[in-house]
């Protein structure tokens, strides 16, 4: 299989605790997204790499969020001390243009 | 103002018929592009069709095909000859390509399709 890989599918977690998402990306695609997707409501833009930049950040990115992409290929995605607020799928999307292709996301649960 | 904006929370369709899906944008921007996705139960994102503002043509892609009014502002997906698998819901999206736009999909609130037998 060659598309989006996220890992892993499900994450339920303690509030407060930390939590790190992996996206592996379509191999020949530069461009990769980061999204958040709650209930009942479209996804919205969280971050974007081109290679191994970090080229925009959402306003939804607080400081408790950090996303990495070291060598322009996988990402992490990493929430800090998280919240019931935080509780989403996050997926994760490559791109060489126009269109993006998905995984499966990751759904997290902050209990 | 929302950027794009789909009026349909919910809509059934009989099998076999066909079904249009409404969406509407609002860009300033002279190029554009447009998507709709399929997300079924199991949350995946599955691209089925783009247009861009240039394309002099409406997209098309097997049962899928958007009808693309520029001046309207719309880019509505129709589905002909539904079928039982078609039911999920259904995002359209639009990517700006200012330079400030940052690449990124600015996606629409959903409709979903109810495929009955």
């Amino acid at each position: 299989d060659t598309g989006v890989s996220q890992d892993p599918r499900h994450k339920i977690t303690k509030r407060g605790q930390n939590v790190t998402f992996r996206c592996d990306p379509i191999s020949e695609h530069n461009r990769l997204y980061w999204y958040r997707q709650t209930l009942g409501q479209g996804p919205e833009f969280l971050t974007y790499f081109q290679n191994e930049a970090q080229l925009e950040k959402s306003r939804l990115l607080s400081d408790r969020f950090s996303a990495e992409r070291p060598k322009g290929s996988f990402s992490t995605l990493e929430i800090q001390r998280t919240e019931q607020g935080d509780s989403a799928m996050y997926l994760c999307a490559s791109s060489l243009l126009p269109e993006a292709f998905f995984g499966q996301g990751t759904r997290l649960t902050v209990v | 103002a929302q950027k794009i904006t789909q009026t349909q929370p919910g809509m059934f369709v009989q099998e076999k018929e066909a079904v249009t899906l409404d969406c509407t944008y609002d860009t300033s921007d002279p190029s554009y592009g447009l998507f709709w996705y399929k997300q079924p139960s199991s949350g995946e994102m599955i691209f089925l069709i783009y247009q861009g503002s240039y394309d002099q043509q409406n997209a098309t892609e097997g049962r899928y095909s958007l009808n693309f009014q520029k001046a309207r502002k719309s880019a509505n997906l129709v589905i002909s000859a539904s079928q039982l698998g078609d039911s999920a819901m259904y995002f359209c999206a639009m990517r700006e390509s200012r330079r400030n736009a940052g690449n990124m999909l600015t996606f629409g609130g959903g409709t979903r399709l109810m495929v009955k037998p």
